[in-house]
């Protein structure tokens, strides 16, 4: 069972156009947290969201909590090829510790 | 002030063989993670650990796999008579507390098997 879901799963776009990337799910978390991911490596923490309803930018990227802290969503403007990779949303679901799942992922590629 | 170091960063294994997988957690955090990841997916979470103690081992199957974390030393995850079904990217996160906020994850042991 997949807790998380992320759409799209791949995505292929210009330099220059915007995208959104969206990752929802049935469960609350208490954070929700974005990674990007680049081939051979492992995920690097991008932002963490905690109060519902909250958005955080980070220069091109914006964050978005949803108000029942059950989605999110990433917005990149004017994407650079830079910007590729695959970039996973990861919850935190309180048990007896934050027990962090992740989303299947969004590999993004950035064509020049 | 390294980050989660994880070695070795590839392992090639035949069919029955034992891997093990070391991970040393960022200076000053107790608790670790390890979780496993197929091509073209995300993370499956495998066990929590702090030292000396198993918190969660729910991910992990039930046989074949198992994964310690001594009072000195690194965190070793173990798989026995390993299948080809194992080949994957296992990754090791360590945090300072249980809080979900400052999860840092080393670069990862790949495992391909024969």
């Amino acid at each position: 069972t997949q807790l998380l879901e992320q759409s799209p799963q791949f995505l292929s776009i210009q330099e220059g156009e915007n995208l959104t990337v969206y990752c929802n799910s049935s469960s609350v978390f208490s954070s929700l947290q974005w990674y990007r991911q680049e081939p051979g490596e492992g995920p690097v923490l991008l932002v963490t969201v905690v109060t519902g309803g909250e958005v955080k930018k980070l220069k091109r990227l914006t964050f978005q909590f949803g108000d029942a802290r059950k989605d999110s969503s990433l917005h990149i403007t004017a994407a650079q090829p830079g910007d590729t990779g695959l970039y996973l949303c990861a919850g935190a679901l309180r048990t007896s510790y934050d027990k962090v799942i992740f989303g299947p992922g969004t590999s993004l590629s950035v064509i020049p | 002030n390294a980050g989660v170091m994880q070695n070795p960063r590839h392992l090639v294994r035949r069919r029955g063989q034992e891997a093990r997988l070391r991970c040393s957690p960022m200076k000053g955090h107790s608790h670790v993670y390890w979780y496993r990841q197929l091509p073209e997916e995300g993370l499956k979470f495998m066990v929590y650990l702090q030292k000396e103690n198993i918190i969660d081992e729910s991910g992990m199957p039930k046989e074949r796999f198992s994964a310690e974390f001594p009072k000195e030393g690194p965190s070793i995850l173990r798989i026995q008579q390993v299948v080809r079904g194992d080949s994957a990217a296992y990754f090791c996160a360590s945090s300072q507390g249980s809080g979900a906020n400052v999860l840092t994850f080393g670069a990862g042991s790949r495992l391909t098997v024969l």
